[in-house]
């Protein structure tokens, strides 16, 4: 069964720091991959998917992540982070036909001192 | 484009009640999703539609759930003789097609007293 994992449940940066939030996953076929954000009180936003090709993979908001196959990871990242960030990011990974049901992480909240 | 809404954003219900959940898909997107997610934890797959098809329906769908999309368009879920656990927020997503982006509505927050 797949499985997503997102080792750290809360990170504390500086604004204007850099960030990389981990996602590793376990899945025995080719993954479509997500990342999602979830600032309270609104929904779910998607920031970045991956479903082949390039495996840098451009988001919204500045973000980027790479898919490193032999690692089974997918970590989140942007080089300078603002107040605006802090939230809570969700890795998925989609499975079934065409990847549309997606298999959450715990999720990481991101927290950002001024 | 009003994105996907969802009825009620809260609801307060005792042990042993039934509850309904309304969510209202983007206009023209074929495929809906119900997730569940609880405190703490990332969203988890209930079951999706394409059009007024069912066509999933994960293990934690207990026959106490039911889910309708009846025209192809809003989708309803209820829940049976509701118990404790089942107390989390309800997430509804909507997409064009099969690959495409998972828009998700705010959610319905259940508590079961």
């Amino acid at each position: 069964a797949q499985s997503v994992t997102q080792p750290d449940i809360h990170i504390t940066v500086s604004e204007g720091a850099s960030l990389e939030l981990r996602c590793n996953y376990s899945y025995g076929a080719t993954p479509y991959l997500f990342w999602y954000v979830q600032s309270p009180g609104q929904g779910l936003q998607l920031l970045l998917k991956y479903f082949s090709g390039d495996t840098l993979v451009q988001g919204i908001k500045g973000f980027e992540a790479e898919f490193k196959r032999s690692q089974s990871s997918f970590n989140l990242r942007k080089p300078s982070v603002h107040w605006s960030d802090a939230a809570e990011y969700f890795c998925a990974v989609g499975v079934g036909n065409a990847g549309n049901m997606l298999t959450f992480g715990g999720g990481t909240r991101l927290m950002v001192k001024p | 484009d009003t994105g996907v809404s969802q009825n009620p954003r809260h609801k307060i219900t005792k042990r042993g009640q039934n509850v309904t959940f309304r969510c209202d898909p983007i206009s023209e997107h074929n495929r809906l999703y119900w997730y569940r997610q609880t405190l703490g934890q990332g969203p988890e797959f209930l079951t999706y539609f394409q059009n007024e098809a069912q066509l999933e329906k994960s293990r934690l769908l207990s026959d106490r759930f039911s889910a309708e999309r009846p025209k192809g368009s809003f989708s309803t879920l209820e829940i049976q003789r509701t118990e404790q656990g089942d107390s989390a927020m309800y997430l509804c997503a909507s997409s064009l097609n099969s690959r495409d982006t998972q828009y998700f509505g705010p959610g319905t927050r259940l508590t079961v007293l």
